[in-house]
């Protein structure tokens, strides 16, 4: 069953507007953590933001905020002020329990346009 | 702090022979992960290494198979190569289990003809 849900293969937005990229997940473990990674065209995956089951708030990092609304099971990635360089795959990831193997959505695709 | 760093970076084989891929973690990263990506498939995990130990295995034939010595650093190997086996294989370290960081290496990009 798949358990990371990213609905959206591809999004523009214009430089310097914010956009929303969204993830929903699935799992019935009350403990669980959320990622979000960037895959430029190099191909290294880099880390963005994390958000755990039990944490009371969002978590933002610089221009990165996830919007997560657990009992609807999402959380959405929302980039601040776009910049030409966030054009790249982004890619939401769950870890469920204690493990460290995640399971990965299949991405967006986002183009900043000038 | 030096990043995760993956060798080769790129390789090229043919069906039949044999491959191995090496990681090394973050200094004082002692779990190891590994993720074949392919345009099909996307992003799957292979299996996870803590403290030289398998933990976690992903769906994956027994011609995929690792290891992970006593500095942490990791080998993955699949024998039989298929054409099916071409993807960039992602290898991720982290402080141990369940850390909510996890740091991926540049990857290595196999070519199977």
């Amino acid at each position: 069953a798949q358990k990371i849900t990213q609905t959206q293969p591809g999004m523009f937005v214009q430089e310097k507007e914010a956009v929303t990229l969204d993830c929903t997940y699935d799992t019935s473990d009350p403990s669980y953590g959320l990622f979000w990674y960037k895959q430029p065209s190099s191909g290294e995956m880099i880390f963005l933001i994390y958000q755990g089951s039990y944490d009371q708030q969002n978590a933002t990092e610089g221009r990165y905020s996830l919007n997560f609304q657990k009992a609807r099971k999402s959380a959405n990635l929302v980039i601040s002020a776009s910049q030409l360089g966030d054009s790249a795959m982004y890619f939401c990831a769950m870890r469920e329990g204690g493990d460290n193997d995640m399971r990965f959505g299949a991405g967006t695709r986002l183009t900043v346009k000038p | 702090k030096a990043g995760v760093t993956q060798t080769p970076r790129y390789l090229i084989k043919t069906r039949g022979q044999q491959v191995t891929l090496s990681c090394s973690p973050i200094s004082g990263h002692r779990s190891v992960s590994w993720y074949q990506q392919t345009p099909g498939q996307g992003l799957q995990f292979l299996f996870e290494y803590f403290s030289e130990t398998q933990r976690n295995k992903g769906n994956f034939p027994g011609r995929f198979s690792g290891r992970q010595f006593s500095n942490s650093r990791s080998e993955m190997n699949v024998s039989t190569l298929e054409l099916g086996d071409s993807a960039l294989y992602l290898c991720a370290s982290s402080l141990g289990l369940g850390s909510r960081d996890q740091y991926f290496g540049p990857g290595t990009r196999l070519l199977v003809l």
